[in-house]
């Protein structure tokens, strides 16, 4: 079973500040994901990697950018937070078995 | 494109009672299917996944879920509900060898007394 961590999880943020929502797995997986998921919704794919120095944008369109450059960690950065950045990041993490393993997700509310 | 369909997005029980979810996903070719359970303010915990092996396949907490292939269905059951399975549950299709997933709307499931 994976190990994956997010940091934080409860975020409250006011307009125009960067933040960066850490994410760190422990079991040397090469793809990794990041998800938007609002309350009661589904989720949204915003950003994948297949390994190191390698990321790709996902379905749904997002102002955030993520970076690679270790295979254990993929941070998801917003530059300037706005109000409809509100909402809960997932981020997960695969191997050759296909499915996914989530970390516990954070709660962002930007005012 | 691959699409998957949750019918319900909310459905209510009683403890005890059957549960059953439905799910059905569009594909001419054999997929990977999944399903995962959100706990409130939590990320998603895989239940069960079905890759082409038993049709019939059995997951945590009790769960099990039958890939029909006829009918493109993969509902997930439980005989007998239980208070602490009220929860968002998730359906979710793999196709390709990137492990992307594509999920349902989820159907939030709630147990009453």
């Amino acid at each position: 079973e994976a190990d994956i961590y997010q940091t934080p999880r409860y975020l409250v943020i006011g307009t125009g500040k960067k933040i960066t929502l850490e994410c760190s797995q422990t079991m040397g997986h090469d793809k990794m994901y990041w998800y938007q998921q609002d309350p009661g919704m589904e989720l949204h794919l915003i950003h994948y990697s297949y390994g190191v120095n390698s990321t790709e944008k996902g379905d749904l369109s997002s102002e955030s950018t993520v970076s690679r450059i270790r295979t254990e960690h993929f941070p998801l950065t917003l530059e300037s937070a706005r109000p409809s950045h509100t909402s809960q990041y997932l981020c997960a993490s695969s191997e050759s078995t296909r499915e996914q393993y989530f970390g516990p997700g954070t709660r962002l509310t930007v005012t | 494109a691959q699409s998957v369909t949750q019918l319900g997005s909310h459905v209510s029980v009683s403890e005890g009672a059957l549960v059953l979810l439905r799910c059905n996903y569009s594909s001419s070719v054999p997929p990977y299917l999944f399903w995962y359970v959100q706990y409130p303010n939590q990320g998603l915990q895989l239940l069960l996944k079905y890759t082409s092996a038993a049709t019939l396949v059995k997951g945590i907490n009790g769960f099990e879920a039958e890939f029909k292939k006829s009918e493109t269905s993969f509902h997930l059951t439980k005989p007998s509900a239980h208070m602490s399975d009220a929860a968002e549950y998730f359906c979710a299709v793999s196709y390709n060898a990137g492990n992307m997933l594509t999920f349902g709307g989820g159907t939030r499931l709630m147990v009453k007394p």
